[in-house]
């Protein structure tokens, strides 16, 4: 079975451009979530979809960021403008869902390295 | 908040035991255990659900005090293998949902 399948896998840009993250859950899978890594503070949840809804987004740093699940097998997020501290390894991981997904295990896709000149 | 794991780094040689200490202070639900390699993304280990409950998948064993909001996870006869860095996941017990909050990391390198 295929996991979790994130694109790009490393991406540079330059400070002030538009950077796109996507993610592909598990097939069957109702929650999605989305992480960043960085040495100086781990790994943050930034957000957390169910059913394709925005359950919680209390841990996006700021307007720049934005997320959307159009529908159950796709997610995005987005950097407008990106920023030299945005760099990070973005993770995205999904998880069953079943019964609000109490004490679900959550699958981690590959991850996208993200550097802003 | 961020559980605090201990020790941030351990070092072994190759059948030597290991103990890694995830500490919450808040009540919790579960604790997801994890391992990350170098330049790869966290691979699940197992999950403690409330109840005090101790799981074991091979020389990787791990415990839940539900009471004082603490896990430990043991790592037997260490074998190489194991390097990386260990995540615990907490899971708050008046959350909607599976949000897991992390922990620092452990790294650990296991030396022949």
């Amino acid at each position: 079975d295929a996991g979790v399948i994130q694109s790009p896998r490393h991406e540079v840009t330059e400070m002030g451009q538009e950077v796109t993250l996507r993610c592909k859950p598990i097939s069957g899978h109702n929650s999605l979530f989305w992480y960043r890594q960085t040495m100086m503070r781990g790994l943050e949840l930034l957000i957390y979809f169910n059913n394709n809804v925005p359950i919680d987004d209390s841990g996006m740093p700021e307007d720049r960021f934005s997320a959307k699940m159009p529908n159950a097998s796709f997610s995005t997020l987005k950097i407008q403008p990106s920023e030299p501290r945005d760099s990070a390894v973005y993770f995205c991981a999904s998880s069953p869902g079943l019964a609000g997904g109490r004490g679900e295990t959550q699958y981690f896709g590959p991850g996208t390295r993200l550097l802003v000149l | 908040q961020q559980p605090v794991q201990s020790p941030q780094a351990v070092i072994l040689r190759e059948g030597e035991d290991a103990v890694i200490n995830c500490s919450s202070s808040k009540a919790l639900y579960s604790v997801h255990w994890y391992r990350q390699k170098h330049g790869e993304a966290p691979v699940f280990l197992m999950i403690l659900l409330k109840g005090g409950e101790q799981k074991g998948h091979e020389k990787i064993s791990a415990s839940f005090n539900e009471k004082k909001q603490q896990s430990s996870l043991y790592l037997t006869a260490s074998q190489l293998s194991y390097s990386g860095t260990y995540f615990c996941g907490t899971e708050i017990s008046n959350n909607a949902g599976n949000m897991l909050t992390f922990g620092g990391g452990t790294r650990l390198m296991v030396k022949p």
